[in-house]
């Protein structure tokens, strides 16, 4: 089993639609990232989270340590916010981020 | 805005040489990584470095890698004799803070082929 589970893989919206990834993690963290990767392969930090919520324009990251789990929405998506999205756990006690899968969103006009 | 800057963007080399993968991270930033991504996967983590010495490396990160600050501005991960499976792209971040309290910026990363 994966240490980090994202879903869903892939998904498809609207231009204007609500959307929601979800990530859930099985070890100890002591802060959770979000991060959005290009097609080109850049990646660029959206969120650092440890408890809460934290929005940032369209973007809403919330996370739940009791329940290890984290979601990141985006209200009314936009085709250029067509990217990966990656969940990446800090690990307690460590410098290194754990990343997931990504959920790759295609938001089409 | 300030960012970190990695050279070359493409690297291609054959197997048994040596490669330094060059990045300059944001200047009052004091930690330091490296991660990898080979096509298709998900990105890992290699090392990461504060103070002038690795703080944290990963299974991966054996006698074959190294980093180095040879000065204030540049942070390099040196491959020797590079083998067809490190062909990925190598994604260097640095960060004000810790992970726990601040954000990682990365760099647009250099691909690396190994022929």
């Amino acid at each position: 089993k994966n240490e980090v589970e994202q879903s869903p893989q892939n998904l498809t919206a609207q231009e204007g639609e609500f959307i929601t990834i979800n990530c859930s993690y099985s070890v100890g963290i002591s802060a959770l990232h979000w991060l959005q990767q290009h097609p080109g392969g850049g990646i660029v930090s959206l969120f650092m989270l440890s408890s809460g919520k934290k929005k940032h324009g369209r973007l809403i990251a919330t996370i739940n340590i009791q329940e290890k789990h984290s979601s990141l929405h985006i209200t009314a998506s936009h085709p250029r916010d067509s990217a990966v999205y990656i969940c990446a756990p800090l690990q307690t006690s460590g410098s290194r981020l754990t990343f997931g899968e990504g959920t790759q969103l295609t938001v089409n006009p | 805005e300030p960012e970190v800057t990695q050279t070359p963007s493409h690297q291609v080399t054959q197997m048994g040489q040596e490669v330094i993968l060059r990045c300059v991270p944001i200047s009052n930033h004091l930690y330091f990584y490296w991660y990898r991504q080979i096509l298709g996967q998900k990105v890992e983590f290699l090392v990461s470095f504060y103070n002038n010495e690795i703080s944290e490396k990963s299974e991966i990160f054996d006698d074959q890698f190294s980093v180095e600050r040879p000065d204030g501005s540049n942070f390099t991960l040196k491959i020797r004799s590079t083998k067809l499976e490190d062909s990925a792209m190598y994604f260097c971040a640095s960060s004000e803070q810790d992970s726990i309290n601040s954000p990682l910026h990365f760099g647009n990363g250099t691909r690396l082929t190994v022929t």
